[in-house]
């Protein structure tokens, strides 16, 4: 089974710019989530999606990030205007929630730096 | 506040040891905790839980305590080898969400 997939591995832009970060989600997980980790908060969690539908996107820092899930296979994180204080390291993971306890599948991320 | 604590500082043992990390919580009442690996580069791989009601499991090498009264989980690596080297995060479930909030994490280096 293919894991957590996402693109691009390395963002590198400049201030001001969109930037779209891509999740695809493991086949038949009905939890997604979006984190990002730096070294002075660790990792945050930014917004989660139940069945395509957000459900909690209190950790989303400003208006400039938005997340959409059009379906079950896709995900997209965009933060337009990019600020250099955006830069981190984004992380998409999902799964399988039943009994409420189960793990979730990371990707290896996206690299953003924003110049 | 609630706050999940690991060491910040990287525990260095010697190859074959026992490697013990700690993470401590505050006003959290977990139903369970994970524990997750991450290696430079990659995404956290999800390593074991345990649930509220267990003091111990054991996977392989691995094993996980989970203290609900000192609010502490201990995770230990048996014989440890340079290959465990990476940085080790616990997780808490969060007030009923299922949805756990991570520890910053603690960096394992095994020496040859």
């Amino acid at each position: 089974d293919a894991g957590v997939i996402q693109s691009p591995r390395h963002e590198v832009t400049e201030m001001g710019q969109e930037v779209t970060l891509r999740c695809k989600p493991i086949s038949g997980h009905d939890y997604l989530f979006w984190y990002r980790q730096t070294m002075m908060r660790g990792l945050e969690l930014l917004i989660y999606f139940n069945n395509n539908v957000p459900i909690d996107d209190s950790g989303m820092p400003e208006d400039r990030f938005s997340a959409k899930m059009p379906n079950a296979s896709f995900s997209t994180l965009k933060i337009q205007p990019s600020e250099p204080r955006d830069s981190a390291v984004y992380f998409c993971a999902s799964s399988f929630r039943f009994g409420g306890n189960q793990p979730q599948h990371f990707g290896d991320g996206t690299r953003l730096s924003i110049l | 506040s609630q706050k999940i604590e690991q060491n910040s500082e990287a525990l260095n043992i010697q190859e074959g040891k026992t490697a013990t990390l700690t993470c401590n919580y505050t006003n959290y009442s977990p139903a369970y905790l994970q524990w997750y690996r991450q290696d430079p580069g990659r995404g956290p791989v999800f390593l074991l839980l345990i649930r509220e009601n267990e003091k111990e499991k054991r996977k392989e090498r691995l094993k996980v305590t989970f203290d609900t009264t000192l609010k502490q989980s201990l995770f230990h690596i048996t014989a440890s080898q340079p290959a465990d080297s990476a940085t080790y995060l616990c997780a808490l479930e969060s007030g009923g969400s299922y949805i756990p909030t991570f520890g910053r994490g603690t960096s394992l280096i095994v020496h040859p």
